[in-house]
């Protein structure tokens, strides 16, 4: 069974600043990894698929990047709405998991 | 527009079990490759997979779980329904239902419904 480890830990950041938030495989998983934002009191949301396709509606200053075992979710200039909790989730096989999450938090 | 809704008893008892339904429009579980799964969320914890079932009627459980789930879908009344039997405290969270079309991610989320499991 695979194991997504995320990282950093709990983030505290400015508008307008850039942050690579980091999800690593324990196998290789090709580029099936989805990533989602979940604000206070809302369901997640899904912002990638494939590792860097960017689902509909979701803003330009979300990219995602990586395949095999690493891979990253890059926010360019923060926005106070950007803070959340991020989850990857790997679906290379059955049952998909889910990453601990990183919590952003916009001062 | 792709909507997903959640309904289910808020508290439930140990050992009891649980039914929830999942209510969606804008899509079609007769669409080849679209499937509806559940993902439940402990409070203050991470998300976690619980079922899927795909519009050719495949079925897929967690195996931590599949001895206590049943997942059944009514096309006709877009409705997905999800079984928990021998509910216990740990069982107490967030579920959350979400459609599912290229791969085992979810692209469009319900709101979710809570589930309190106690005595």
């Amino acid at each position: 069974e695979v194991l997504l480890t995320q990282s950093p830990g709990p983030l505290s950041v400015s508008p307008g600043e850039r942050i690579t938030l980091s999800c690593r495989a324990s196998h290789h998983i090709a580029s099936a990894l989805a990533w989602y934002q979940q604000r206070p009191g809302q369901a997640p949301r899904l912002l990638i698929y494939y590792a860097s396709i960017r689902a509909t509606g979701i803003p330009t200053r979300f990219s995602g990047g990586g395949s095999g075992t690493e891979f990253t979710l890059t926010i360019s200039s923060l926005q106070s709405e950007d803070s959340a909790v991020y989850y990857c989730q790997e679906y290379n096989d059955w049952p998909p998991l889910f990453g601990g999450g990183t919590k952003v938090e916009i001062k | 527009q792709v909507t997903l809704r959640e309904s289910g008893p808020a508290l439930m008892q140990p050992s009891q079990t649980l039914t929830l339904t999942c209510s969606f429009s804008g899509f079609s579980l007769l669409t080849s490759g679209v499937g509806v799964g559940w993902v439940r969320q402990p409070p203050g914890k991470a998300l976690e997979w619980l079922a899927l079932i795909y519009s050719d009627d495949d079925k897929r459980y967690n195996p931590s779980l599949e001895n206590r789930l049943t997942i059944t879908k009514d096309t006709s009344s877009n409705l997905v329904v999800l079984t928990i039997s021998n509910l216990q405290p740990v069982d107490t969270g967030t579920y959350y239902c979400g459609r599912r079309i290229v791969g085992d991610y979810v692209d469009v989320w319900g709101k979710g419904t809570t589930v309190s499991v106690s005595s």
